[in-house]
């Protein structure tokens, strides 16, 4: 029962590299969301997406982008690495029934130096 | 205001202590709460829904005032597994196309000392 999915769990990047976090769940949801939490501070929701084909952006997508070709992917793109970026990105995905139960990922640390 | 907000803590209490969280939403057309748990350098997980009516699961008691726009979490005769940070979380009113938006609180960083 893998659940959500997250590679690479470490990654140091240079800056104005770019790279693709990924995401992948295996409980059918629909809704799958992008959060970056920096220490000290809680989740910040970047981009999420309610089905298949469908995305929008969060509360900081800037810099970001993302894609959900399928119900199981939902990979997040750093364009541009800035050390602004060096945090912990954690993918989640939930039912669409109410309320929306999310489930997390292990998350993936990200330096940009 | 903040859309959702907790004490920051820390919390340190002793082993067998009771501890209350408590976390406070600006919306008031929240339709849904919970209480997730995420211990260092792993990922959130969910602890306990929050009905008006309150719940309890074992030693945890989660209640909701919506007249307040308070949420509350009740620790009781705490245990050193129980240390962790405690995340409110609020699903605040439909966006987009029928979506939902968690919103997080910063968490409340709780430990148990022997």
């Amino acid at each position: 029962n893998a659940g959500v999915t997250q590679t690479p769990k470490f990654r140091i990047l240079k800056i104005g590299q770019s790279m693709t976090l990924q995401c992948t769940q295996d409980m059918n949801h629909n809704y799958m969301y992008w959060y970056r939490q920096d220490p000290g501070m809680g989740l910040k929701l970047i981009y999420y997406s309610v089905g298949a084909g469908i995305t929008d952006k969060g509360e900081v997508p800037n810099g970001y982008n993302v894609s959900r070709s399928t119900t199981e992917d939902f990979p997040l793109r750093l364009e541009l690495a800035a050390p602004s970026q060096t945090s912990v990105y954690f993918c989640a995905s939930s039912y669409s029934a109410s309320p929306p139960k999310a489930f997390f990922g292990q998350g993936t640390r990200l330096t940009v130096v | 205001r903040k859309e959702v907000e907790q004490d920051p803590g820390p919390f340190n209490v002793p082993e067998g202590a009771t501890v209350a969280f408590n976390c406070t939403y600006s919306n008031s057309a929240s339709q849904s709460f919970f209480w997730y748990r995420q211990d260092c350098r792993k990922e959130p997980k969910l602890l306990m829904s929050v009905y008006s009516s309150g719940n309890e699961d074992g030693r945890f008691t989660a209640q909701l005032n919506r007249a307040s726009q308070y949420i509350s979490l009740l620790i009781r005769d705490s245990k050193l597994s129980d240390s962790a940070t405690y995340l409110c979380v609020v699903i605040l009113a439909y966006s987009g196309a029928g979506s939902y938006q968690l919103t997080f609180g910063k968490g409340t960083k709780l430990s148990v000392i022997p």
